[in-house]
């Protein structure tokens, strides 16, 4: 079964460093998503992406989160200057076009910053 | 988006079946019903989703009354593994983003 996999599976920045969280959506899906989880916390959703571009963010993804498909494959997440708050999970997440097709998670990125 | 209210948890035991129920009052016509599942530290996991009626699939059925206002995942003879937090999510999966907003979900504990 085809499923979205996720570098590295945990990754600890000292504050203030840049990180860089790499997915590869399954490869015929076109809309791909960044959510993050706090711990014991539910799961929120980032930002969203299709043709290249931002289709929609949330309040979380601010200037200091961007997004970006360098190649045919891969999706990434960059966090510039980290913060403490900024430890969580970190889930990449696809999906196919048209009405009704489901999402399909990653297993996660735990980003620990110290 | 629609919003989802469903219990914050829930227990049973072991080969009994378990009905969490979701209330999604403002749902909107072009929206469906999706439910996943997570285990600690791991990602969503799709289990069932549906628009109306009832929908089943080898690991639960999904009930969706004519109103569309709630909806009910069934899962059949529960086992620990079973042990998880079950998420229900309506959203327009058209368009160009289709995100899903996650509720607090059902904490399931199946016991022996």
């Amino acid at each position: 079964e085809p499923e979205v996999t996720q570098t590295p599976s945990h990754q600890v920045t000292q504050m203030g460093q840049e990180v860089i969280l790499r997915c590869v959506p399954i490869s015929n899906h076109l809309y791909f998503y960044w959510y993050r989880q706090i711990l014991g916390q539910k799961v929120e959703f980032l930002v969203s992406f299709y043709n290249n571009e931002i289709s929609e963010k949330s309040e979380i993804f601010d200037d200091q989160f961007s997004v970006e498909r360098p190649d045919g494959s891969n999706f990434t997440l960059k966090i510039r200057s980290t913060k403490l708050e900024d430890s969580a999970m970190y889930f990449c997440a696809s999906r196919l076009t048209g009405r009704g097709t489901e999402a399909f998670f990653g297993q996660g990125t735990r980003l620990t910053v110290v | 988006l629609a919003k989802t209210t469903q219990p914050i948890s829930m227990d049973s035991y072991e080969g009994q079946e378990v009905n969490i129920t979701c209330s999604h009052n403002n749902i909107a016509t072009n929206d469906y019903i999706t439910w996943y599942q997570q285990f600690p530290s791991q990602g969503p996991r799709f289990i069932i989703q549906g628009y109306k009626t009832k929908v089943t699939n080898e690991v639960a059925s999904l009930f969706i009354p004519a109103d569309r206002k709630s909806s009910t995942l069934s899962l059949p003879r529960v086992s620990l593994s079973d042990t998880a937090v079950y998420y229900c999510l309506v959203g327009d999966l058209s368009g160009n983003t289709g995100k899903l907003i996650f509720g607090q979900g059902t904490t399931l504990q199946v016991k022996p």
